[in-house]
Parts: structure tokens; C-alpha cells; sequence
């Protein structure tokens, strides 16, 4: 059974802390994405990575970072986190660069006061 | 821009019929994804669409009509576990996936 692991369900900062947000693939995919989800808008990807090493900018790149190291695993990092990066962060991994079929961790939920 | 707009909500009845729909502006077309997200869980994929028609995959069926940007998603002998938000996406010419804000299905008894 597939499988995309989120280090964390809940997380709760205070301004200006760093976080890290981890994810794990099990399978073996190339390519793996950071969304946020927020209420009334759709999906808005972060950042995402097509091999190791290598990350692309996504759509809201800004006070984010992220590093991959190893092929199953992508973090995403916010240097100083405020409080309008409160919010569900959903990473998902896909086979190839052209499919639209993701699979998704169960996100994580960060508030930052 | 690129916009995909669905309904932000809608309610149906416990073993009745409903139709979700989607329409599209985007820059290319590589394909229509449906995917299905259970209160607090991560989004499921549902089906895909590339050309136009139906296509039937138990009591969900999604339609895809390209030059009308439209699409839908029908669900069949709504059960209570069907509750949940549905999301469109479409993948554009650059393979991005472009996100609806998604619709949320109450089903009531």
C-alpha cells in the first residue's frame, strides 16, 4: 500500500520560531510537492522537487524553503514562521512528471500565534 | 489568470443522484483530475479525464467536455460516507495542476 508520512498532525509556534515540516515517500516516487491548503481556495503549491537536490518555486515560494536530500524524503522549512503561514500543509508524491494523480500525507496543521 | 470554479457547496439526499460541476480557463489542457478529501484527511484521487466523454467507474462517473472547459462529477446512490469535499484540477500545459477550491457534499438522511 502506498504511503506519503508527515512528521507531524498538529503543530503549534510562536512568531519568528523556525519549523520543519518533514515527508516521506515510500514509493519510490520522483517527484514530490508541499501545498497549502486554506479555507475557500484551492490547493496553492509551495515548492515541489522533480529529482534529489532539486526543487522548483511553486506558486507561494515566500518564507518558505525546502531541501531534499534523499529521494524518499522532502521537508519544507519556514525560517521565521508568521502568523499568516498558519495554516494545513499537505505534501504528495507522483510517479512521473506528467501525471496529475497525487498521493497525498494526511497534512499537517500549523498555527502560529 | 487560470481559474477553476466549482460550487462551494451542495446537499443531496442519502440514495439519490448529484452532479458536481467544474468549468475551467487554463492555459493548455493536459488533462481533468477529480479527487475526493474526508473532513481532516488528505485528498484521494477519484478519475481522470483526457478526452471528451464519460467516464464510469462504479457509482462515481465524471463527464469532460474540452471545448466547453466544463466537466462533472456524478455520484450514484449517495451513501453517507460520500460526505466530503470534492476537488477539481486541471493539468496545464506546463504539467502544473491548477486547484478548484473544492465543493463540499453534505448528504443528509
Amino acid at each position: 500500500d502506498v504511503k506519503v508520512t508527515q512528521s507531524s498532525r498538529y503543530l503549534v509556534k510562536r512568531t519568528g520560531e523556525k519549523v520543519f515540516l518533514e515527508c516521506v515517500q515510500d514509493m519510490d516516487h520522483e517527484n514530490m510537492f508541499w501545498y497549502r491548503q486554506d479555507p475557500g481556495l484551492g490547493l496553492r503549491l509551495i515548492y515541489f522537487s522533480y529529482d534529489v537536490k532539486m526543487k522548483e518555486k511553486g506558486d507561494i515560494p515566500e518564507g518558505y524553503s525546502v531541501s531534499r536530500e534523499k529521494k524518499e524524503r522532502f521537508s519544507l522549512i519556514l525560517e521565521s514562521a508568521s502568523t499568516n503561514q498558519t495554516s494545513m500543509y499537505l505534501c504528495a508524491s507522483s510517479l512521473t512528471w506528467e501525471a496529475g494523480e497525487l498521493f497525498f500525507g494526511e497534512g499537517s496543521r500549523l498555527t502560529v500565534l | 489568470g487560470q481559474n477553476i470554479d466549482q460550487p462551494t457547496e451542495m446537499t443531496a439526499t442519502e440514495g439519490a443522484i448529484v452532479q458536481i460541476n467544474c468549468t475551467y480557463q487554463t492555459s493548455g489542457f493536459n488533462g481533468l483530475f477529480w479527487y475526493q478529501q474526508h473532513a481532516g484527511e488528505a485528498p484521494t484521487f477519484l478519475s481522470y479525464n483526457v478526452l471528451d466523454g464519460l467516464e464510469e467507474k462504479g457509482r462515481f462517473s465524471s463527464f469532460l467536455s474540452r471545448s466547453k472547459g466544463y466537466s462533472y462529477l456524478l455520484l450514484k446512490e449517495l451513501q453517507m460516507k460520500d460526505s466530503a469535499s470534492y476537488l477539481c484540477a486541471v493539468l496545464d500545459s506546463n504539467y502544473q495542476l491548477i486547484w478548484g477550491a473544492g465543493t463540499k457534499l453534505i448528504i443528509k438522511p
